[in-house]
């Protein structure tokens, strides 16, 4: 099953606001990832964090490598109508990758 | 293409009937896993292989789950005698190397009657 804790299970925004979400575990990551999944597709990579404490941004997205290496969120800023899919964290210890159960955000134009 | 891809897109078995799903990694990537995505849930891994070298099967659920990656590139995921608590999306994804970023591929959806 599931290793980490991925909150809010869903989001439901206006277009223009930003939004956070984020991950915990029990056990220590050496990576953390975002990946973003449309219906019908595989999770795409957002973003990957190798260091902890390590902040990331890639446009509108930030992401945190927690300090203590079982945490990380992802937040986007401005949010737009593509935004919206179900976001997965997912821990990496070599070989060993481990996801969230998701985040699905919905949009409001 | 560059990505990785997966066929078929969509597959509908009898239970009890046996299925096969491909992967074709990105070039020259030598790792390659095998992940099961139930609805509504994340991935959850099957197996991992480094080139033809099965190195972690510990995800399987059963022995009725198999995989082989015979010349280190393209896989097969086979399951024989499908139950319905098969059905799941199959996810393929391959990346250059241990600890290396994973790509995925489009994910083959498989429906057990």
């Amino acid at each position: 099953g599931q290793q980490l804790n991925q909150s809010p299970q869903s989001m439901f925004i206006q277009e223009g606001e930003d939004v956070s979400m984020n991950c915990t575990s029990s056990s220590i990551f050496n990576t953390w990832l975002w990946y973003k999944q449309d219906p019908g597709e595989g999770p795409v990579l957002l973003i990957a964090l190798y260091k902890a404490g390590e902040l990331t941004s890639n446009g509108r997205l930030t992401a945190q490598f927690g300090i203590t290496r079982k945490d990380s969120f992802l937040n986007i800023s401005a949010s737009i109508p593509s935004d919206v899919g179900i976001y997965f964290c997912a821990g990496l210890n070599n070989n060993d990758m481990r996801f969230g159960a998701g985040t699905r955000l919905t949009v409001k134009p | 293409g560059a990505g990785v891809s997966q066929s078929p897109r969509y597959k509908v078995a009898k239970r009890g009937q046996d299925v096969a799903l491909r992967c074709d990694p990105i070039s020259g990537h030598v790792s390659l896993f095998w992940y099961q995505q139930a609805l509504g849930q994340g991935p959850e891994f099957l197996t991992y292989f480094q080139n033809e070298a099965q190195l972690d099967k510990s995800g399987l659920p059963s022995d009725r789950f198999f995989a082989e990656r015979p010349e280190g590139s393209v896989s097969t995921l086979k399951i024989q005698r499908t139950q319905q608590e098969d059905s799941a999306v199959y996810l393929c994804a391959s990346s250059s190397g241990l600890v290396k970023t994973q790509y995925f591929g489009p994910g083959t959806r498989l429906l057990v009657l």
